[in-house]
């Protein structure tokens, strides 16, 4: 079993609507948690970290239930420019390791 | 500010050759990474440096070596390449917190 799972997609939605992706961890020393962005053939680019409060930036939201062991982001008013592949992250306690979920795929259709 | 760059950007190899990695980040960070990327596999950990002058083996060590030549630089070595090998390589860099990683454009490395 991969220690982060994600559902790799892909996710064909139209433009304005609304997507979400669910992450899984499996390791109890997973100390912090974001997700990333990579576009096609180029490096993964920060996203967001996700706090277990919950926190947003304009149209992201990522949610973060340490009981369940699940992370979350949620894209409203999807746009062409969120058409790429969003990675979630884990970092284990000590702070070195980082544990990458292979991804999940998005395109936004006009 | 260039971030973190790498060299080559793309490369050919028949198994058995040797090659070396280059990466370098501006951005005085302690610590560096280097990940490979295959299909639905997600990026694995291969080696990193918390700090000049230290290397830990990661996920996915076996087949190379690292040198973290100083605080800017830390290259990976393929002794003896395999097809297993061919990959996309992305070095990485964090400050002190470790809070962000920032990524090379990656070198895509072809072992035939």
């Amino acid at each position: 079993r991969k220690e982060v799972e994600q559902d790799p997609g892909p996710f064909n939605v139209p433009e304005g609507a609304t997507v979400a992706f669910n992450c899984t961890y499996s390791n109890s020393a997973s100390q912090s948690f974001f997700w990333y962005r990579q576009d096609c053939r180029k490096e993964p680019k920060l996203l967001m970290s996700v706090y277990s409060s919950g926190n947003e930036d304009g149209r992201f939201t990522a949610q973060l239930n340490r009981a369940s062991q699940y992370i979350s982001l949620l894209i409203r008013d999807s746009k062409l420019s969120d058409s790429a592949t969003y990675l979630c992250v884990v970092r284990l306690t000590g702070g070195f390791k980082t544990i990458f979920g292979a991804g999940t795929r998005l395109f936004v259709k006009a | 500010n260039a971030g973190v760059t790498q060299t080559p950007k793309f490369q050919v190899l028949k198994t058995g050759q040797s090659m070396t990695l280059q990466c370098a980040q501006d951005m005085n960070h302690n610590s560096m990474y280097w990940y490979r990327q295959d299909p639905g596999m997600g990026l694995r950990l291969i080696y990193y440096s918390a700090s000049e002058g230290t290397t830990d083996k990661g996920e996915v060590p076996n087949g190379y070596n690292v040198s973290r030549l100083n605080k800017r630089e830390f290259s990976l070595r393929l002794e003896s390449a395999a097809p297993s090998q061919t990959s996309v390589y992305f070095c990485a860099s964090t400050n002190r917190g470790g809070y962000e990683q920032y990524f090379g454009p990656g070198t895509r490395l072809t072992v035939t």
